[in-house]
């Protein structure tokens, strides 16, 4: 199985709403990651998750919430977003840190638009 | 982590091959190029990748300088499914690390 897989597909959630993404992968990678992507720009690193630990937050804002309960699964929180967080939030997973390289494996997205 | 600079667009004929070149003038010595490219509506999709010899797999070849600072993806008979943005990225060869994205080149292939 080398997926990842991410629910839902589409959300739709007005600005005091809180709901939340998942992300899933069952290749035993260590490593995951949350990107977002605005429409026709390349994709931002939002959070990197290491053995379950964040190790890199590229200075999120704090309506955007990670969370990371096991080693196969990535959740997003979201709070209080604005309309400009509308986008496509990525998930990816990479084997463990020590592995030796990094090919990052990508979800289909998430497609949020915020109201 | 170094910048990287690509063509914004390329054309290729179905069946020819498509050359998309990339500059990385301010590559480090533990820097490796990575070669993703993204179909419309999909994630990010891993190619190839290397530190300075040139690499071939099931998708691609990756021709690097001997200087290190640019590099070309070569698809040796371009399909209209291969018609993508592809970026070229400079990273550590670790996973945990970030990969930053550039604009990347949009490459259509045509009939």
């Amino acid at each position: 199985d080398t997926e990842v897989t991410q629910t839902p597909k589409h959300l739709v959630m007005g600005m005091t709403n809180k709901k939340s993404l998942k992300c899933e992968q069952h290749m035993g990678h260590r490593a995951m990651y949350w990107y977002k992507q605005k429409a026709k720009k390349p994709p931002e690193l939002m959070f990197v998750y290491s053995y379950e630990k964040l190790s890199i937050n590229e200075s999120v804002p704090s309506r955007f919430s990670p969370e990371c309960p096991n080693s196969s699964l990535l959740n997003l929180h979201l709070h209080a977003l604005q309309p400009e967080d509308s986008a496509l939030y990525l998930c990816a997973s990479s084997q463990e840190p020590s592995g030796y390289y990094n090919e990052q494996f990508f979800g289909p997205g998430t497609r949020l638009t915020v109201l | 982590d170094a910048k990287t600079t690509q063509p914004p667009s390329m054309d290729c004929a179905e069946g020819r091959a498509a050359n998309l070149p990339c500059n990385h003038s301010t590559i480090s010595g533990n820097e490796y190029v990575y070669w993703y490219r993204q179909i419309h509506s999909q994630g990010p999709q891993y190619i190839i990748h290397g530190l300075k010899n040139n690499e071939t797999n099931e998708m691609a070849s990756l021709i690097i300088t001997e200087d290190r600072k640019s590099s070309t993806l070569i698809l040796p008979h371009a399909t209209l499914r291969d018609t993508a943005v592809y970026y070229c990225i400079v990273s550590r060869n670790q996973a945990g690390t970030a990969l930053i994205f550039g604009k990347g080149t949009t490459l259509s292939v045509s009939s």
